[in-house]
């Protein structure tokens, strides 16, 4: 069965500081990888998606993530943190076949300072 | 740009009452979804639905939960007798095809008292 570690529960950066959100998946194929967003009170926002092709994939609000086998990582990168990127950040794993059923890791949480 | 909707916001129920929390999934979309998260703890997959029958559920889904698709718009979750462990907030998501990215709704927080 696939898994999903994020080691970082919370992390703490400045405001325009870069970002690197780390995580780690179990899985014997290539599988589809994502990562959401939640903002406090809120659902989960797709930030952005890899299925194949390009290991580097550009998202929403100027993150980035790169997907890499050999280390079966798939981090997630922002040049430069805004205050709303205040958050919670999920990575999720799914089958590259049949009913993807989303598995995802604990989360870590962002917190921006000025 | 089209959403996945899902009402209540929140609910508040007494052990062993039934709740229906509910979804509208987007428009053309065909797989749907119900996922939940305990406070504090991970997203956590429930059942998938296509096609007017379940296509995959977790150990989580036992005989207390069903889903059904009433009519071409709402995906309905039902915790017949609810227990205080199902407190957690329920997340409706659906997608356009297998494979295809799941969109999520704002949740419903539920509260078993």
């Amino acid at each position: 069965a696939q898994s999903v570690t994020q080691p970082d529960i919370h992390i703490t950066v400045s405001e325009g500081a870069s970002l690197e959100l780390r995580c780690n998946y179990s899985y014997g194929a290539t599988p589809y990888l994502f990562w959401y967003v939640q903002s406090p009170g809120q659902g989960l926002q797709l930030l952005l998606k890899y299925f194949s092709g390009d290991t580097l994939v550009q998202g929403i609000k100027g993150f980035e993530a790169e997907f890499k086998r050999s280390q079966s990582s798939f981090n997630l990168r922002k040049p430069s943190v805004h205050w709303s990127d205040a958050a919670e950040y999920f990575c999720a794993v799914a089958r590259n076949f049949g009913n993807e059923k989303l598995t995802f890791g604990t989360g870590t949480r962002l917190t921006i300072i000025p | 740009e089209p959403e996945v909707t899902q009402t209540p916001s929140h609910q508040v129920t007494q052990m062993g009452q039934e709740v229906i929390l509910r979804c509208v999934p987007i428009s053309n979309h065909l797989y749907f979804y119900w996922y939940r998260q305990i406070l504090g703890q991970k997203v956590e997959f429930l059942v998938s639905f296509y096609n007017n029958e379940i296509s995959e559920k977790s150990e989580i889904f036992d005989d207390q939960f069903s889903v059904e698709r009433p009519d071409g718009s709402n995906f309905t979750l039902k915790i017949r007798s609810t227990k205080l462990e199902d407190s957690a907030m329920y997340f409706c998501a659906s997608s356009e095809d297998q494979g295809e990215t799941q969109y999520f709704g704002p949740g419903t927080r539920l509260l078993v008292l």
